[in-house]
């Protein structure tokens, strides 16, 4: 079956870029997304690429595809404490509707 | 909109008893998830509605759980009985399906410690 991987924790200090990866293995995924949970909260759609895209950008955050390595990374820049947070890759289950999330990232962004 | 409501926040049980988890989904929408978070297991979905019917219950852990939507706008999700192993925050989610591209809206979840 499907499955997502990311690394678990990541720290950068503010001002900083950070770098976000995920791997997948679904190679018909559609689409790819980024969620991020706030402490306390459920998580929220952050972005997301279509599989025919390379790179999205979106403000400070910017979406790398690479297919051929079923990889995804998030960059966001200039990062903020306020982006601490744990951060979500998911694939869209080419068979249903339902998306596979990967396991997590927890960034943490020091003063 | 109110986003996807959820309730209750928290539930403290004593093992044995019977769990209730209740969510209403964003009006309009017509696909609803239950997602159970843990440390050790991250995310899992338990199982998923379209148009209010069952699709995939293939997470389901086991018979203890039980999910039901009666109509578009409410759904429960029960364990009976509960057991500390079940203790988690659980997530109700929903979207609306077109096919292409699925774009979840999550609730602010229930934490469940069953004692």
């Amino acid at each position: 079956g499907e499955d997502v991987e990311q690394s678990l924790f990541l720290s950068v200090r503010e001002g900083d870029s950070s770098v976000i990866n995920c791997t997948y293995t679904d190679s018909s995924s559609t689409y790819l997304y980024w969620y991020k949970q706030e402490p306390g909260a459920g998580l929220q759609l952050l972005t997301y690429i279509f599989s025919n895209m390379d790179m999205k950008q979106d403000q400070r955050l910017t979406v790398l595809l690479n297919k051929k390595d079923k990889h995804l990374s998030l960059r966001i820049a200039d990062t903020q404490t306020g982006d601490s947070a744990i951060y979500f890759c998911a694939e869209r289950d080419t068979g249903f509707q339902k998306l596979v999330f990967g396991t997590g990232t927890r960034l943490l962004v020091s003063p | 909109d109110a986003g996807v409501i959820q309730s209750p926040r928290h539930e403290v049980t004593e093992m044995g008893q019977e769990v209730t988890l209740r969510c209403k989904p964003i009006s309009g929408h017509n696909s609803l998830f239950w997602y159970r978070q843990t440390m050790m297991r991250g995310l899992e979905l338990l199982i998923y509605f379209n148009n209010n019917v069952p699709i995939d219950d293939s997470g389901m852990p086991e018979d203890r759980f039980s999910a039901k939507m009666p109509n578009a706008s409410f759904s429960t999700l029960k364990i009976q009985p509960s057991e500390p192993r079940d203790s988690a925050v659980y997530f109700c989610a929903s979207s609306l399906a077109t096919g292409t591209n699925e774009k979840l809206f999550f609730g602010s979840g229930t934490q469940l410690s069953v004692l």
